[in-house]
């Protein structure tokens, strides 16, 4: 079973920063890999999809990167703004199935 | 456009008392759909997911069950709540996960 682990567990960073975020995997048999936001109470919003041929994908201010072979991937925030704060959470898919991590709680302080 | 809905946002249920949530799709035909359970400060389990009308796997042995009646409706059901199935549900699909998950906007379930 795929295991995935995210960390930092929690981030607390001054508007403005640059951050990373990591997520590792056990099984790196994947097919495509997920990055979602979480506000609290609300559910998850995609960010980017990255599959298994690429090596990062961009949208905005974020940036994610896949190296399958490793089982690791990275989300880069650049310009960090207080609206970026929610939970992060990456997910590989090893076929029908998205795992996930228990995510990075991020905070951006005015 | 694709788009998932899921209902009610919020439930208060006695213990004891029969479930049913249901989650349909629409804007895609025999999508991959997904129940996922949220506890209060844990990570996303997967509960049940199907790949077409009445095919079902259970990840995990519980008080729940679900059942897909049509090509895009999910829904999730108990006969007896438990406390310990409080928590923040979330309905998902994709298509055979091409193109990655895409979540409802979940229900709350307080057991009481």
């Amino acid at each position: 079973k795929q295991e995935v682990t995210q960390i930092p567990a929690a981030l607390s960073v001054p508007e403005g920063e640059n951050l990373v975020l990591n997520c590792s995997f056990t099984d790196s048999a994947i097919y495509n890999l997920q990055w979602f936001r979480q506000d609290p109470g609300k559910g998850l919003t995609s960010l980017l999809l990255i599959q298994s041929s690429q090596r990062e994908q961009t949208s905005g201010r974020l940036n994610a990167s896949l190296d399958k072979s490793s089982g690791r991937s990275t989300l880069y925030i650049a310009a960090s703004q207080p609206g970026d704060s929610a939970t992060y959470l990456c997910a590989p898919n090893t076929g029908n199935q998205f795992y996930f991590g228990t995510g990075t709680s991020l905070t951006v302080i005015p | 456009s694709q788009t998932i809905h899921q209902w009610p946002a919020t439930l208060v249920q006695p213990v004891g008392s029969p479930l049913s949530l249901e989650c349909t799709v629409e804007g895609t035909s025999n999508p991959n759909l997904y129940w996922y359970r949220q506890a209060a400060g844990r990570g996303l389990q997967l509960l049940f997911y199907s790949v077409g009308i009445g095919q079902i796997s259970s990840e995990v042995p519980q008080n729940l069950s679900a059942s897909r009646p049509q090509d895009r409706q999910f829904i999730l059901s108990s006969k007896k709540l438990l406390l310990s199935d409080s928590g923040f549900y979330l309905c998902a699909w994709s298509d055979v996960g091409i193109y990655g998950y895409t979540f409802g906007s979940g229900t709350r379930l307080t057991v009481v």
